[in-house]
């Protein structure tokens, strides 16, 4: 079946550094992927998304890119600030009409 | 245009209470989800219903555990004979549907449930 494997956390980084936090997936067909994102307390929002292979998906500063060939949807961030953290989720969702399968989450603890 | 409206936002029940938990989609959704999310876990799917239809159940547990989606009114997702182990975040999302594109699902702020 689908599934997402996201890199372990804590990701505890400084204002400024270069984040990364990797997704690889596997599914059947064409799969749509996704990061959501989870500030404390509250419910997930959506940070980005890609449809097809070789798709980059953009928002805040953050991007991430549909690589068929390695299965891969890794999220990254030139320069990360004390608002980003929280916890990062990569998703994918397989044919029209099914549920997104989530990735265990990352927690992003930034420091000034 | 409010988004997906959960409630309550916390709740607490003793062990073989019944939990229900509403939801309301965001205008227009017609598709409603139910994630639960256990502490140090991600996110993980239960039920996916549209108006009067369960489309997809297989993460719901077999037993205690029951969700609907009225022709009028919230989706509500119940719990029986609540336990220890139902102590989570109950997170519910809409979309408008599998033709709209790639679905987005939009999230509720999350129920909170604890069992004493």
């Amino acid at each position: 079946g689908n599934s997402v494997t996201q890199m372990e956390g804590p990701v505890t980084l400084s204002e400024e550094a270069f984040l990364t936090i990797n997704c690889t997936y596997t599914a059947t067909g064409y799969p749509s992927l996704f990061w959501y994102v989870q500030y404390p307390g509250e419910g997930l929002q959506l940070l980005l998304k890609a449809t097809k292979a070789d798709d980059k998906g953009s928002n805040k500063g953050f991007e991430a890119t549909y690589r068929k060939e390695t299965t891969s949807f890794h999220l990254e961030k030139g320069s990360v600030q004390v608002s980003d953290s929280a916890v990062y989720f990569c998703a994918l969702t397989g044919q029209a009409g099914t549920a997104l399968i989530f990735g265990k989450g990352t927690t992003l603890s930034v420091s000034s | 245009n409010a988004g997906v409206m959960q409630n309550p936002r916390h709740l607490v029940r003793r062990r073989g209470q019944e939990a229900r938990l509403r939801c309301s989609p965001m205008k227009g959704h017609s598709h409603v989800y139910w994630y639960r999310q256990l502490p140090e876990e991600g996110l993980k799917f239960m039920v996916y219903l549209q108006k009067e239809n369960i489309i997809d159940e297989s993460g719901m547990p077999k037993e205690r555990f029951s969700a609907e989606f009225p022709k009028e009114g919230p989706s509500i997702l119940r719990i029986q004979q609540v336990v220890r182990g139902d102590s989570a975040a109950y997170f519910c999302a809409s979309s408008p549907g599998p033709n709209s594109g790639a679905n987005v699902l939009t999230f509720g702020a999350g129920s909170r449930l604890t069992v004493l």
